[in-house]
């Protein structure tokens, strides 16, 4: 089956550490997306990568890095900078670098701060 | 700033009738608009995507409905059934903009 996974489901983070949540897909996607939703509220762009090698901060950036070595991987890490990081976390990818195209989403990592 | 409003209540209907579910958006010219569900704990999946050129888009018992002028989508179900029941929400992207902006989504529960 294609798609996108996200691993783990729930994550807990000790104060004053990085963590790191994975992002995989098998769609032959171009771009990934990270976002953050937090209790009714929308989704919030924390970063993008149109193309292997090289990712945009969204409006959200401060306190996370991500990578893209890879075109089917696109990891995410908070990192102890965000202070508040317990959020439900998306990841999501597209056909094409435009980000005007429909998005695939995975099935989400809850994390939650100990 | 660009702001993107559904309704701020959540919806309940009979099952049977028609859900009509409000995307309102100021500050923006989107190109395209779209429509996502999204059910407890899970990840939002595409339903429908609409052009600013179109003023309708339908696809089974789904309806989206574009109006430019009025910076509203609607979006409507006919038939609702219980299973029918999710957030859904609204996501707009500008032609020069470098992102899709999402709404904070209306909660729909079709009683049976």
């Amino acid at each position: 089956d294609g798609g996108i996974t996200q691993s783990p489901k729930y994550l807990f983070r000790k104060e004053g550490q990085n963590v790191t949540l994975s992002c995989e897909q098998n769609l032959n996607h171009d771009a990934m997306y990270w976002y953050r939703q937090d209790p009714g509220q929308g989704l919030r762009l924390i970063y993008y990568s149109q193309i292997v090698n090289d990712f945009q901060k969204g409006d959200i950036a401060e306190g996370y890095s991500v990578s893209r070595e890879k075109k089917e991987s696109f990891p995410l890490t908070v990192t102890s900078a965000q202070k508040n990081p317990t959020a439900f976390y998306l990841c999501a990818s597209s056909i094409g670098g435009g980000l005007r195209e429909t998005q695939y989403f995975g099935p989400g990592t809850r994390l939650l701060v100990l | 700033s660009q702001k993107i409003e559904q309704n701020s209540e959540a919806l309940n209907i009979q099952e049977g009738k028609t859900a009509t579910l409000t995307c309102n958006y100021t500050n923006y010219s989107p190109a395209y608009l779209q429509w996502y569900r999204q059910d407890p704990g899970r990840g939002p999946v595409f339903l429908l995507l609409i052009r600013e050129n179109e003023k309708e888009k339908r696809k089974e018992r789904l309806k989206v409905t574009f109006d430019t002028t009025l910076k509203q989508s609607l979006f409507h179900i006919t038939a609702s059934q219980p299973a029918d029941s999710a957030t859904y929400l609204c996501a707009l992207d500008e032609g020069s903009a470098r992102q899709l902006t999402f709404g904070s989504g209306t909660q729909l529960t079709v009683l049976p």
